[in-house]
């Protein structure tokens, strides 16, 4: 089962980077790496994906190890709006439950 | 464009019955997944629907069961409620099928408790 790992928690102070890692030692060759973020009462918003190289878009930065067992997430300059849960989940073609299984995240406090 | 909508928000219920949650995908999607958050296991995949078809199923009993209308709405069941089903119900739409790996979006959930 291609399964994720995350801290379970993270702190980081306001305008500076936040660097959010992910290991996924099983991962196979057609899995895709998704993140999504979850604001209190709220469901959780697509953040990026990414399959091999490197991805960039409006919210964050995506950077991806050669051998693909870890990912980390990058935001550039983290505001009080980005304090929330972080999910990394691995997604395939032709789904399946365990590419769909979020866990717990991680949990990214901001200090002002 | 209306994002996934998700009825009702709140619910409460007691031990032994039943519950009916409705989904809305976004217009044009076609494939709508649910998942269960409690804080102890976190979010967990239900079930998957494409087209009317239950494509994926998660790790959960028979008690919990869904389908999918011809116009990709929704609908997930929970029969013989137990305290351990309240949770926060998630339903989530993507524009294609199985194959897809692109952004799934999320409803703001439905909030079951058992009493």
């Amino acid at each position: 089962d291609a399964k994720t790992t995350q801290p379970n928690s993270m702190e980081s102070n306001e305008e500076e980077p936040v660097h959010l890692p992910c290991n996924h030692s099983t991962i196979s060759g057609t899995d895709y790496i998704h993140w999504y973020r979850q604001l209190p009462s709220q469901g959780p918003e697509y953040v990026i994906h990414g399959l091999t190289s490197n991805v960039n878009n409006r919210m964050a930065s995506l950077a991806i190890a050669e051998d693909r067992k870890s990912s980390t997430l990058i935001l550039h300059r983290a505001t009080l709006r980005d304090a929330a849960v972080y999910y990394c989940i691995l997604k395939r073609p032709g789904g399946g439950a365990d590419g769909l299984t979020f866990g717990k995240g991680t949990h990214l406090i901001i200090q002002p | 464009k209306a994002g996934v909508t998700q009825t009702p928000r709140y619910l409460i219920k007691t031990r032994g019955q039943q519950v009916t949650l409705s989904c809305s995908p976004i217009s044009g999607h076609r494939s709508v997944s649910w998942y269960q958050q409690t804080p102890g296991q976190g979010l967990q995949f239900l079930f998957e629907y494409f087209s009317e078809t239950q494509r994926n199923k998660g790790n959960f009993p028979g008690r919990f069961s869904g389908r999918q209308f011809s116009n990709s709405r929704s609908e997930m069941n929970v029969s013989t409620l137990e305290l351990g089903d309240s949770a926060l119900y998630l339903c989530a739409s993507s524009l294609a099928g199985p194959s897809n790996t692109g952004e799934l979006f999320f409803g703001e959930g439905s909030r079951l408790t058992v009493l």
